[in-house]
């Protein structure tokens, strides 16, 4: 089954900016959507198709594909970010979440 | 406005089968794909099953696959999950999820509340 690798936690300082790897095989080939999570709530979709951002979604979030590698950048990150955060691709009628990432706003 | 709201969750026995369902509103129901995503208690998010918007594919995670059912009604804008032989760990909060498209996936812009079930002896 197709995997999709992401760290377990990143740290940035308010203001700063904090960037999420998601890696995965052939991961350029695929289109990858990064969402959102805060406790006790719904995920929240925040990127598709690589780059682009849903209605609603913050300037400060963007994000990029290099080889087998994604990547959500939040600009200028504010304590309201700090959430889990998680990569989903899809391959051969198979979607496939990474294991998320803990975002902490120091 | 759009809308899903999940419900049919509860505590059930290791073998015994659930049946969830998923209330759309606020969109064109029957032109988007439909998922099922869960999350056991204090773990990541895990895809279970998507169905098209016509119910005519249907993809399964390997650890439902022969288990769980899903299906959908165009006509009350609701889609269904069955899950039989529950084990343990199927214990999570599912979340229906609609899709940005109608046949693949390209993303899932609306959740739902999610609904809890629990599979204990």
């Amino acid at each position: 089954s197709y995997e999709v690798t992401q760290p377990p936690s990143v740290s940035v300082s308010p203001g700063q900016t904090a960037s999420i790897t998601c890696s995965g095989d052939k991961l350029g080939d695929k289109d990858v959507c990064w969402y959102q999570q805060k406790p006790g709530q719904s995920p929240r979709l925040v990127i598709y198709k690589d780059k682009r951002r849903p209605s609603g979604i913050p300037e400060r979030f963007s994000a990029s594909k290099s080889g087998n590698t994604a990547t959500v950048t939040i600009s200028g990150t504010q304590a309201m970010d700090e959430a889990d955060y998680y990569c989903q691709a899809w391959d051969r009628s198979t979607v496939t979440f990474g294991g998320g990432t803990k975002l902490t706003v120091l | 406005q759009v809308q899903l709201v999940e419900s049919g969750g509860g505590v059930v026995q290791p073998g015994r089968s659930l049946r969830l369902s998923c209330a759309a509103s606020g969109f064109t129901f029957g032109s988007y794909v439909m998922h099922w995503v869960r999350q056991a208690p204090g773990k990541g998010l895990e895809w279970v099953t998507f169905i098209s918007y016509d119910g005519s594919d249907k993809y399964y995670a390997d650890s439902v696959k022969g288990r769980f059912t899903i299906s959908r009604d165009n006509s009350k804008n609701t889609v269904y999950l069955q899950m039989n032989s529950l084990r343990v760990e199927d214990t999570a909060v599912y979340y229906c999820a609609k899709d940005l498209q109608a046949s693949y996936n390209s993303g899932m812009d609306v959740w739902g509340q999610g609904t809890t079930v629990t599979v204990s002896s």
